[in-house]
């Protein structure tokens, strides 16, 4: 059974960029798409956007489009999640989830990942 | 534009619960399937798929939760509330981009 499995917790300062990574661990990604979705503390969840491995194609939500980038090593079985120009309001908990095709189907949730931008 | 109600709910042990999602567009699709699915988030924990399409339960989901609904109108039912079903519910759809997720309704023991 595939587990996918994230970076540890992030703490970055305004202006600067972090990279999220989420492995595939148990297996691969297969033709599975990987989506991004972000929770800020006490609120609700977020769809970032998503990348199908297999083909390298993304789409992102247009709040995110010009400084979100999703990445995929399929030989690595990971895929990353890179947001730049941070501000406090990018303060959150970052997850990936699987999706075997593009149904809405997602599982599993990798843990998530708290990123947490500060001066 | 997905809106969920109510945003709250308590519930006492072995009543119904019922939460309504509501699409601001149709959810069917060209390919005649409907692209709503429900998730639980349970304190501390990532979001677990319940229900996919409507209304196919994921693998180890209780058969008393189910879901209903087509269009824009949809409703996510627990028969009898047990106490491993709090937390919160969303609704998602996945039709168009951006998928969008509903606020949320908070499920709470009584």
């Amino acid at each position: 059974q595939v587990h996918l499995v994230q970076s540890g917790a992030e703490v970055k300062k305004p202006g600067s960029s972090v990279k999220v990574s989420c492995k595939a661990s148990g297996g691969t990604f297969s033709s599975h798409t990987i989506n991004w979705v972000r929770q800020v503390p006490g609120q609700g969840l977020e769809w970032m956007g998503r990348i199908i491995p297999l083909l390298g194609i993304t789409h992102y939500a247009q709040k995110f489009q010009v400084r979100v980038m999703m990445t995929a090593d399929k030989s690595a079985s990971t895929a990353y999640m890179e947001l730049s120009s941070l501000t406090s309001e990018d303060t959150a908990v970052y997850y990936c989830a699987s999706d075997p095709g593009t149904q809405g189907r997602f599982d599993p949730w990798g843990q998530g990942t708290l990123v947490t931008v500060s001066s | 534009v997905m809106t969920q109600t109510p945003l709250s709910l308590s519930v006492t042990p072995g009543q119904p619960a019922s939460i309504s999602c509501r699409s601001s567009q149709s959810l069917l699709h060209a390919d005649g399937k409907t692209y709503l699915s429900w998730y639980l988030q349970k304190p501390g924990q990532p979001p677990q798929l319940l229900l996919y399409e409507v209304s196919n339960r994921f693998s180890g989901v209780p058969d008393r939760v189910s879901g209903s609904g087509s269009g824009t109108d949809f409703t996510l039912k627990i028969s009898r509330v047990e106490a491993e079903d709090v937390g919160v519910y969303y609704c998602m759809q996945t039709v168009q981009l951006p998928l969008t997720f509903g606020g949320g309704t908070k499920v709470e023991i009584k």
